[in-house]
């Protein structure tokens, strides 16, 4: 089993739907979560990221953390086709330890 | 403009030849990392360096050689051992202040060997 989870879909929806992107975990002393935007043939951007359990909020983006679950979301509201890109998530134990990246989610906003 | 830069974007390298990525920041972070990344693999580590004149080899260090000689510096050299160069190589750093880890990315190296 894999330390961190993730479809790589595609994921295909018409411009405006709601997006969920989701990973999963194994290793529960991951206390930092990531999610990272990378456009075709670009570097990772980072998008956000959050501390242990809850939700963070940034514009239409929305991370969520279920630890108890292990178990982490991005919400995409109103999407559109510039969001079309792969997202990878990624978690660390912080302390300079190195992340763990998911293999990414490919999603496609089609007009 | 602070930010992470990679040259050359395009690198095509014959069988036999050594190459050698450049990767710069001028971001003042201390650590500094190397990936790979392959249709449907997602990201590899390749080597990390966390100070000056240090660094330890990653998940897939075999074929490839790394120098930290200044802060925002870590070159990365493809040699002739490496059997299947052809990737997108990116590069990353990260400050080791915070706890959070975050690492931010240069907009990658497309290497080819022909």
């Amino acid at each position: 089993q894999k330390e961190v989870e993730q479809d790589p879909g595609p994921l295909s929806v018409p411009e405006g739907a709601i997006v969920s992107l989701n990973c999963t975990y194994s290793n529960s002393a991951f206390q930092y979560f990531m999610w990272y935007r990378q456009y075709s043939r670009k570097g990772p951007e980072l998008l956000m990221y959050t501390y242990s359990s809850g939700n963070k909020e940034d514009g239409r983006f929305t991370a969520q953390v279920d630890k108890s679950s292990k178990y982490i979301s991005l919400f995409i509201r109103d999407s559109q086709p510039s969001d079309s890109a792969t997202y990878l998530c990624a978690m660390s134990m912080g302390g300079s330890y190195i992340p763990t990246f998911g293999r990414g989610t490919s999603l496609i906003v089609h007009p | 403009d602070g930010g992470i830069t990679q040259s050359p974007k395009y690198l095509f390298r014959k069988e036999g030849q050594n190459v050698t990525l450049s990767c710069e920041q001028n971001l003042n972070h201390d650590a500094m990392y190397w990936y790979r990344q392959d249709p449907g693999q997602g990201l590899r580590l390749i080597y990390y360096s966390q100070i000056v004149n240090d660094f330890q080899k990653g998940d897939i260090a075999e074929g490839y050689s790394v120098s930290r000689e200044k802060k925002e510096s870590f070159p990365l050299t493809v040699t002739s051992a490496q059997k299947n160069p052809t990737a997108f190589y990116l590069c990353a750093s990260s400050d080791m202040q915070g706890n959070a880890d975050t690492q931010y990315f240069g907009p990658g190296t497309r290497l080819t060997v022909l």
